[in-house]
């Protein structure tokens, strides 16, 4: 059973970088693709990115250019950076993991306000 | 943002059926991509529900099942109970995308 767990500042201000980490325990990294999915207040998900042990990633394309994924395989963690966030980017940001193109794991989520 | 599209709402009496729809196109559902289910309760993060279009994963009722054709997808719920009253997404790959594509999300209301 893989446990996912989100940690990170709740608040970030305009124009800053969104720093996150996501700890795994309980299954190996090599067996995922790694995934931070994000969900606005009331709105849909929306899929950000992922990697894979190898250290191969994927991006969004409507991020693609903001959006960082890195994995420490050391320290059983994988995370995200967003840079130059709006208000736009404020939701609620989960790890996941992804095998096959199913979603079998996640975080139990993390919000992140944007505001000054 | 690329979605797919579901009914923002469903709602039933409880035992009925009901069906949420989630439609796409050809370079998601209809090129031939899996879609999965998640059921997301209330303050809670999302859940998986099916997978491969129609298998459930173990533990989950057979009150809940799945179907695909072209370039849609169906989840159904039967035997409607209380406990289903929350928000369901499908899920595919897009191809254009490069990487996956959610539904927008429909809210299951038990009357």
């Amino acid at each position: 059973q893989v446990r996912l767990q989100e940690s990170g500042p709740g608040l970030v201000k305009p124009s800053e970088t969104l720093s996150l980490t996501c700890t795994v325990s309980g299954g190996s990294v090599s067996d995922y693709y790694w995934t931070w999915i994000r969900q606005p207040p009331g709105k849909g998900l929306e899929w950000l990115g992922d990697i894979f042990y190898s250290g191969s990633t994927n991006y969004n394309p409507s991020l693609k250019s903001r959006v960082t994924i890195s994995l420490d395989t050391s320290q059983n963690q994988f995370s995200l950076m967003l840079t130059s966030v709006t208000a736009a980017d404020t939701a609620v940001y989960y790890c996941t993991a992804v095998l096959r193109g199913v979603i079998d794991y996640w975080g139990q989520g993390t919000l992140v306000t944007v505001s000054s | 943002q690329s979605m797919l599209r579901q009914p923002p709402s469903v709602s039933g009496a409880p035992g009925q059926r009901v069906t949420i729809s989630c439609t796409g196109s050809s370079s998601d559902i209809g090129a031939g991509y899996d879609v999965n289910w998640y059921q997301q309760l209330p303050g809670a993060a999302p859940k998986l529900l099916i997978y491969g279009n129609s298998n459930r994963p173990s533990g989950v009722p057979d009150r809940f099942s799945g179907s695909k054709s072209g370039t849609s997808a169906s989840l159904a719920i039967t035997g409607l109970q209380a406990e289903d009253e929350a928000d369901y997404h499908c899920q595919s790959y897009d191809s254009r995308l490069s990487g996956y594509v959610f539904g927008t999300g429909t809210k299951v209301t038990v009357l």
